[in-house]
Order: C-alpha cells, then sequence, then structure tokens
C-alpha cells in the first residue's frame, strides 16, 4: 500500500461546480497533514494546512478523519484559476518530520 | 522576501555523463531538502539536511547520487553517472523547522539522452 494515496484524476468541472479530493494515508502515527497546489511546470506551493478540527479557508475547506486515516479537500464555487494539480501530503512520524508526497490530483476547471 | 533559488533551470545531458546542481535557500531557513519529482509523480524526498548535517538520506541513491551542504547554506546536487530513468525535476525547499511549511525552489528540469 502507498504511504498517501490520491485519485490521480483529471476532474473536469464547469466554473461555479464543487469539487471534493480525497487522500488516504497509511501510516497511523503521522503527525500533520498539507495541501500543496502545483501548477503545471512550477513548483509546489502550500495550500493549507490540514487540522483536527478541519479548517476553512476562503472557497476551501479541508477536512482530517485519523480514525479512517483520510483527509479530503474541498473547493467550492471553482474558478478557472484553480486549475492545477493538488497534493496531498503528509508528516511522517519520527526523527526528521520527513514530509510524504501523493502523486497529486489534477483539476480541470472549464468555462 | 528572496525565495529558495536554483540553477541552473535546465539540463540535457548524455547517460554516464555528470551533472551538478546548485540550491540557495531563503535566508534562515535551517532545513533544506531536495527533492526528485517524475512527470507525473509526486515529489520524492531524496535528502533532508538540518543546518549542514544530513537527517534523512534513506532514498538517495548512494552510488550515482551525492549532496552537501556546507556551511549549513547552500546546497549542491550531484549525480555521477547519470541514467535515461533520472530525467526527472529537481526541486529544492527550505523550512524554518523540519516538518513546517517548505518553500519550493523553481527545480531544475533535468533531460537524459
Amino acid at each position: 500500500r502507498k504511504e498517501v494515496e490520491q485519485d490521480p484524476g483529471p476532474f473536469n468541472v464547469p466554473e461555479g461546480a464543487t469539487v471534493a479530493f480525497n487522500c488516504t494515508y497509511s501510516n497511523s502515527a503521522s503527525q500533520s497533514f498539507f495541501w500543496y497546489r502545483q501548477d503545471c511546470r512550477k513548483e509546489p506551493k502550500l495550500l493549507m494546512s490540514v487540522y483536527s478540527s478541519g479548517n476553512e479557508d476562503g472557497r476551501f475547506t479541508a477536512q482530517l478523519n485519523r480514525a479512517s486515516q483520510y483527509i479530503s479537500l474541498l473547493i467550492r464555487d471553482s474558478k478557472l484559476s484553480d486549475s492545477a494539480t493538488y497534493l496531498c501530503v503528509v508528516n511522517e512520524a519520527g526523527g526528521g518530520n520527513k514530509l510524504t508526497f501523493g502523486t497529486g490530483t489534477q483539476l480541470k476547471v472549464e468555462l | 522576501e528572496a525565495g529558495v533559488a536554483q540553477s541552473p533551470r535546465y539540463k540535457i545531458i548524455e547517460k554516464r555523463q555528470s551533472v551538478a546542481f546548485w540550491c540557495n535557500p531563503i535566508s534562515g531557513h535551517a532545513t533544506l531538502y531536495w527533492y526528485q519529482q517524475i512527470l507525473g509523480q509526486g515529489p520524492k524526498l531524496l535528502i533532508q539536511f538540518q543546518n549542514n548535517g544530513v537527517v534523512d538520506d534513506s532514498q538517495l541513491p548512494k552510488d550515482r547520487f551525492s549532496a552537501e551542504r556546507l556551511k549549513g547554506v547552500d546546497s549542491t546536487l550531484k549525480i555521477q553517472p547519470a541514467k535515461l530513468e533520472d530525467s526527472a525535476v529537481y526541486l529544492c525547499a527550505s523550512s524554518l523547522a523540519g516538518g513546517g511549511e517548505q518553500y519550493f525552489g523553481p527545480g531544475t528540469r533535468l533531460t537524459v539522452t
């Protein structure tokens, strides 16, 4: 089983739609969780951290379910500019605080 | 604030040749990472430095890859000799502390022919 697993997509959605991505992780001792965004041929950038209580930043909502070992990202009112790859990232427990990236989920928002 | 700098941005070499990449992290960031990102995959950690010490190099192919961070600031990653499967984007990232938000450089796109 992969350490961090995501559906690669692509998710093709119309502008204004709501879209949700899920990610599962294998290490139950993982400490912290993030969503990064990566535009085509660009470097990844932090989108948001994922807290146990869930967190919201404008149109973006992230949730963590430790019992089922998955995290989610919800994007409301999708914009064309949201088109990108969304990387699920898990901070593995243990020395060094190593971040493990999923393969990413590609989102394409269309007119 | 200046971001993470990397050079070169692009490199094309033949298999069995050597190549080196350079990274200058954000000023004050103690932790530096090198990642390999193959097309269609997420970044894979190659090596993590805390100041000038290695924290994790478990996924670094040590028979051909080497990295150093002298003086705990900038870093170089070397591949010698290169193989076709080394074609990828090599990303450098830095953070204030291990496990926190990582800031990535623009990457070096390596093509091995």
